[in-house]
C-alpha cells in the first residue's frame, strides 16, 4: 500500500519570504499524480497544485512550484512571497492513475503560518 | 468555489443512533468519494461511487454505507454510532476526464 509521509508538523515564515513543505511517499507503481491541498480554517479541501508522474517538469501554479523527484519519491512545495491568506494545513496527496482505484492517500498535513 | 456542497454543516449523534450526511457534486462528476478526517490527522478514505456504483472501499465497517444518486447527488450513512466516528466527514467528486477530486466544505460530526 502506498504511504505519504509530511515530516514537519508545524512551519511558520514571515510574510514575504518563502517556504518549502517537504513530502515524501512510498508506492511500486510508476504511473499516478501527486497534490498539494490547502486546508484553512474553514476546512474546506482547496488544491493548490498537481503533479503527473509522467511528467517530468516540475508544475507551478503562480506563487506556488513543486520539487518532484521521482527517483528519490519526494515531492516538495515552495511557496514564494508568502501572504496571510497562505495560513492553513497544508496536505500532500497520491493517487493512482488506475480506473476503480482513485482514493487519495493524504499525509498528515503541515500547518503553516504566515507571521504579519 | 469547487462547486460541491455538503449538509449539514455540523450535526451531534449519541451513541447508537445513525447518521445521514449528503453532498452534491457538479454535473459531469461521475466519482464521488468520502473521507473521515479526524482531527488533527489527514482525511482517510471510506469508499467511492461511480455512476450509483460503489467500487473502492477503503478499512472502514459495513456500519459505513453510501449511495450514489444519478443526479450527482450522494449519501454517507453511519449506523451504530461510536464516540471515535466523531470527525470531519468530507466528500469529493471528480470528472472522468481527470484525477483531480474537488471537495466539499465538510460535515463536522459529534458522537455523544
Amino acid at each position: 500500500a502506498q504511504t505519504v509521509t509530511q515530516s514537519q508538523p508545524e512551519m511558520s515564515v514571515q510574510e514575504a519570504e518563502t517556504v518549502t513543505l517537504s513530502c515524501t511517499y512510498d508506492t511500486s507503481e510508476s504511473n499516478y499524480y501527486l497534490f498539494w491541498y490547502k486546508q484553512p480554517p474553514s476546512r474546506q479541501m482547496i488544491l493548490v497544485i498537481r503533479q503527473e508522474a509522467y511528467k517530468q517538469q516540475n508544475a507551478t501554479e503562480n506563487r506556488f512550484s513543486v520539487n518532484f523527484q521521482k527517483a528519490a519519491k519526494s515531492f516538495s512545495l515552495k511557496i514564494s512571497d508568502s501572504q496571510l491568506g497562505d495560513t492553513a494545513m497544508y496536505f500532500c496527496a497520491f493517487t493512482f492513475a488506475n480506473f476503480g482505484n482513485e482514493k487519495l492517500t493524504f499525509g498528515t498535513g503541515t500547518r503553516l503560518t504566515i507571521i504579519p | 468555489e469547487t462547486g460541491v456542497t455538503q449538509s449539514p454543516t455540523h450535526l451531534i449523534k449519541t451513541r447508537g443512533q445513525q447518521v445521514t450526511l449528503r453532498c452534491s457534486s457538479q454535473s459531469g462528476h461521475n466519482t464521488v468519494s468520502w473521507y473521515q478526517q479526524a482531527l488533527g490527522q489527514g482525511p482517510q478514505f471510506i469508499f467511492q461511487y461511480y455512476r450509483e456504483e460503489e467500487n473502492g472501499r477503503g478499512n472502514f465497517p459495513p456500519r459505513f454505507s453510501g449511495l450514489q444518486f444519478p443526479n450527482y447527488s450522494s449519501e454517507l450513512n453511519v449506523n451504530a454510532l461510536e464516540l471515535d466516528d466523531s470527525a470531519l466527514y468530507l466528500c469529493a467528486s471528480r470528472l472522468d476526464s481527470e484525477e483531480t477530486q474537488y471537495f466539499g466544505p465538510g460535515t463536522r460530526l459529534l458522537v455523544l
